[in-house]
């Protein structure tokens, strides 16, 4: 919202297959976050990113990478490693006021 | 991060003001209060923030208690719209880079389901 992209909004792969989830945003915002969220749960901090070239592992960082090149894009790899998948993943962006995308929902089949 | 509690789940009727409370009874001087709302599907939004003064904006009003422990989000005329499940947030702000962290930690916050 407001700027913070994500794409897709749906996402399905088979199991075992790496995937890419696309973050974006246009705010000229150095901080960046990923998170994840399971039904019914609240959003747990996969990778976060306070500048260029810079990241740091969250809370649940197995089984997934990231990376900062340019300060608008921040890029999540889901890859074969991760045991569990299937979640809804949220991008954010902000230092004092954080701002989040609008979500890619991923399903592993 | 300090933790925070909150209730589950909290019913309003249309048009009458909801009160949101959440406990931080560790929180730290440096620590700030964040609220967010969640509608079903959505990526989190932003409400309101402070540090111990009360706080009002457009979307709603929080309330600190003077030893920081506690705090009341406000929203004054609740609609059906404002149907969401509701965090509170304690986070420590910093403007450095490398060792700082402005991490978000979210718990599962409140149900609140406005009535018609």
């Amino acid at each position: 919202d407001g700027g913070i992209t994500q794409s897709p909004k749906y996402l399905f792969r088979k199991e075992g297959q790496n995937v890419t989830l696309s973050c974006e945003q246009n705010l000229n915002h150095d901080a960046m976050y990923w998170y994840r969220q399971d039904p019914g749960q609240g959003l747990r901090l996969i990778y976060y990113s306070q500048i260029v070239n810079d990241f740091q592992k969250g809370d649940i960082a197995e089984g997934y990478s990231v990376s900062r090149e340019k300060k608008e894009s921040f890029p999540l790899t889901v890859t074969s490693a991760q045991k569990n998948p299937t979640a809804f993943y949220l991008c954010a962006t902000g230092r004092t006021e954080a701002f989040f995308g609008q979500g890619t929902r991923l399903t592993v089949v | 991060d300090a933790k925070t509690t909150q209730p589950t789940s909290m019913d309003c009727a249309e048009g009458r003001a909801a009160n949101l409370p959440c406990n931080h009874s560790t929180i730290s001087g440096n620590e700030y209060v964040y609220w967010y709302r969640q509608i079903h599907s959505q990526g989190p939004q932003y409400i309101i923030h402070g540090l111990k003064n009360n706080e009002t904006n457009e979307m709603a009003s929080l309330i600190i208690t003077e030893d920081r422990k506690s705090s009341t989000l406000i929203l004054p005329h609740a609609t059906l719209r404002d149907t969401a499940v509701y965090y509170c947030i304690v986070r420590g702000v910093s403007m450095n880079y490398g060792g700082a962290t402005n991490k978000l930690i979210f718990g599962t916050g409140t149900l609140l389901a406005v009535q018609p």
